[in-house]
């Protein structure tokens, strides 16, 4: 599975969208790309997944670029809710293997 | 409602203790799977199951041991607890087949080895 880069912090207004880069220069063309979030002390909870086209659900949107080297994860108006450590996640979906691979993830700082 | 539960929600132990960890869902998954989490590490995978009597090990597996007798259950067994396995344990479970499916989690379990 491809590895990815995340930026360790981020600090967003309540109100204005979050735009979190991930950077996944490795990634294959049979690769997806998935995004989960951790509040504070619970489990970690889906938000998205795409392979090349943009995606978005009532959460989020997600942009991969043409190269699919790297996405944007978008809260379009972020809220004090969405502080939260995300994670960018790149694998091969086969049938039965979801095994999720962590990193170290964004923490995400909504401040009023 | 559906849901995954783990117990206990925190436990101290000492060091050489057997621990187990419960995880239940009512999802009617068939995978299933435990996850540590510690500082600086995000979760790694400790075991995970496809199924009734099917287990495999994650990237952290050593010291840990499961077993998967129905669908609804995947408890976590410490034979010998250390103080390295001091950790919050997280359960999951998904659907089987299809192109992707989403991971539930549970709330954690946060243990203490002395």
């Amino acid at each position: 599975d491809a590895k990815t880069t995340q930026p360790t912090s981020m600090d967003c207004a309540e109100g204005r969208a979050a735009n979190l880069p991930c950077n996944h220069s490795t990634i294959s063309g049979n690769e997806y790309v998935y995004w989960y979030r951790q509040i504070h002390s619970q489990g970690p909870q889906y938000i998205i997944h795409g392979l090349k086209n943009n995606e978005t659900n009532e959460m989020a949107s997600l942009i991969i670029t043409e190269d699919r080297k790297s996405s944007t994860l978008i809260l379009p108006h972020a809220t004090l809710r969405d502080t939260a450590v995300y994670y960018c996640i790149v694998r091969v979906p086969f049938y039965n293997t979801d095994k999720l691979i962590f990193g170290t993830g964004t923490r995400l700082q909504v401040f009023p | 409602d559906a849901e995954i539960t783990q117990s206990p929600r925190h436990k101290i132990t000492e060091t050489g203790r057997q621990v187990t960890l419960a995880c239940h869902q009512t999802w009617n998954h068939n995978n299933m799977f435990w996850y540590r989490q510690d500082l600086g590490h995000g979760l790694r995978l400790i075991h995970y199951s496809y199924g009734v009597q099917d287990t495999n090990k994650g990237e952290v597996s050593d010291g840990y041991s499961v077993s998967r007798s129905n669908t609804e259950d995947l408890p976590l067994t410490l034979e010998s607890a250390a103080s390295s396995q001091t950790s919050v344990y997280f359960c999951a479970s998904s659907e089987a087949g299809g192109l992707y499916n989403e991971q539930f989690f549970g709330p954690g379990t946060r243990l203490t080895v002395l």
